[in-house]
């Protein structure tokens, strides 16, 4: 199975402030990263699928970058509506698996 | 609009079972392979199980931990999703989610629904 680590566990920030997120796949995933965001008591919502492709709706502050094993979610300038947990999933085999989380505090 | 509504969550006793079911509406819900995931208090995500559409011939998995306890199906024809939880531990305590596949040929998640509790305890 694959797992995924991400770090930071948490994370102080900003109103705009650049807020970067990695998370490391415990093997080779080529592209197959998604990212999503969730918020106290609500669902997740996808904001990244296919490492890098911005789904639809979702502010273009957001990005993602990687392949193989390494990724990254960046948050160019932070919003007060982005304080929320973030959470990577990879796609490439089942089990599906999500990294552990990144929680994005108010500094 | 797409909606995910779930619903049969509850109480039960360790080694009961419980039937949770999701009611799609706003999209084409049979062309959809569709996935479970539960979320134990305070814990991260873990994806549940998925089930294929009648094209790939409703074909399911399951995560390891759930794997001969738990059995996704589906009713095309009432646009509803079903997760059957049988022999349930203290740890399936969670929010259980539905979640709509992305169709983009790759298994991720573009569609949620606010979630059904599970608590398992004596």
């Amino acid at each position: 199975d694959i797992q995924m680590t991400q770090s930071p566990s948490s994370v102080s920030a900003s109103v705009g402030d650049r807020v970067t997120i990695t998370c490391r796949a415990s093997q080779g995933i080529g592209t197959s990263l998604g990212w999503y965001q969730q918020k106290p008591g609500k669902a997740p919502n996808l904001l990244i699928y296919a490492a890098s492709s911005l789904q639809s709706g979702v502010p273009s502050r957001f990005s993602g970058s990687g392949s193989g094993t390494d990724f990254t979610l960046t948050i160019s300038s932070l919003q007060p509506e982005d304080f929320a947990t973030y959470y990577c999933q990879q796609a490439k085999a089942f089990p599906l698996s999500f990294g552990g989380g990144t929680k994005v505090e108010i500094k | 609009e797409v909606q995910l509504v779930e619903s049969g969550g509850g109480l039960v006793q360790p080694g009961g079972s419980l039937r949770l079911s999701c009611a799609a509406s706003g999209f084409t819900f049979s062309d959809h392979y569709m996935d479970w995931v539960r979320q134990a208090p305070g814990k991260g995500l873990e994806w549940v199980g998925r089930i294929r559409n009648k094209g790939q011939s409703y074909t399911t998995e399951y995560a390891a931990s759930v794997r001969g306890r738990f059995t996704i199906s589906r009713d095309d024809s009432k646009n509803s999703l079903y997760l059957q939880v049988n022999s349930l531990k203290i740890e399936d305590t969670a929010e259980y989610y539905c979640a709509r596949d992305l169709q983009r040929g790759e298994a991720f998640m573009d569609a949620w629904g606010q979630g059904t509790t599970v608590t398992v305890s004596s």
